[in-house]
């Protein structure tokens, strides 16, 4: 399978905690992107990173990608209840997009 | 509408019926996806569309699934004699293709059309 990995599968955090999640895969990319689920509806877009940048910040979003180890993280910083989501990366090679399994992300306030 | 519209939002069928599950892309999108999402997992990549290019059919898990997409916009999945392994939330995303061809990554999804098949 070419699907990619998250690490944890689940988070559980306070308020004003930062929440980090990472993200393996197996294959050469053009670019690796973060998604969001609210429980029951689709996803949403959060940051997109190319395989020729290492780090982008989108608000209180950090990503990372390590090419050579075939890896990105997601940062999270200063986390609010409505950040409760699971959290998808997903590594695009020409077409299709290979999402992994996610990682369930609890924020309490 | 300005997003992905799938209907229906959820549909409950018995086992070896046929059903059919729409969606309407972006204005635009020339691209289009169809990924399932059993419960609790990531999303299984069905077929994608691209303009008018032979559709990459490597997901679909059987040949009771078929897709088509009508004049490059909306897309119809098809399952045939549908069994319980089957239920789950189809989801449908579309992007934009830039004029040299490439993806430009970011996908916008549907909110789900949910199968029951009892």
């Amino acid at each position: 399978s070419q699907q990619g990995e998250e690490d944890p599968q689940a988070l559980s955090i306070q308020e004003g905690e930062n929440a980090t999640m990472n993200c393996s895969y197996k294959t050469s990319i053009n670019n690796l992107q973060w998604y969001r689920q609210n429980s029951g509806r689709g996803l949403v877009h959060l940051i997109l990173i190319r395989s020729n940048e290492r780090e982008k910040h989108s608000g209180r979003l950090r990503v990372t990608l390590d090419t050579s180890k075939k890896s990105s993280s997601l940062l999270i910083t200063a986390s609010r209840a409505a950040d409760t989501a699971s959290y998808f990366c997903a590594h695009s090679g020409y077409s299709t997009l290979t999402f992994g399994k996610g990682t369930m992300l609890l924020v309490s306030p | 509408g300005a997003g992905v519209s799938q209907s229906p939002s959820n549909k409950v069928t018995e086992k070896g019926k046929d059903v059919e599950l729409r969606c309407d892309p972006i204005s635009g999108h020339t691209a289009l996806y169809w990924y399932r999402q059993s419960l609790g997992q990531g999303l299984e990549f069905l077929i994608y569309f691209q303009g008018n290019s032979a559709p990459d059919k490597s997901g679909l898990p059987s040949d009771r699934f078929s897709a088509e997409r009508t004049g490059g916009s909306v897309s119809t999945l098809t399952i045939q004699r549908t069994q319980q392994e089957d239920s789950a939330v189809y989801l449908c995303a579309s992007s934009l293709v830039t004029s040299g061809g490439t993806n430009t990554g970011e996908l916008f999804f549907g909110e789900g059309s949910r199968l029951t098949v009892l």
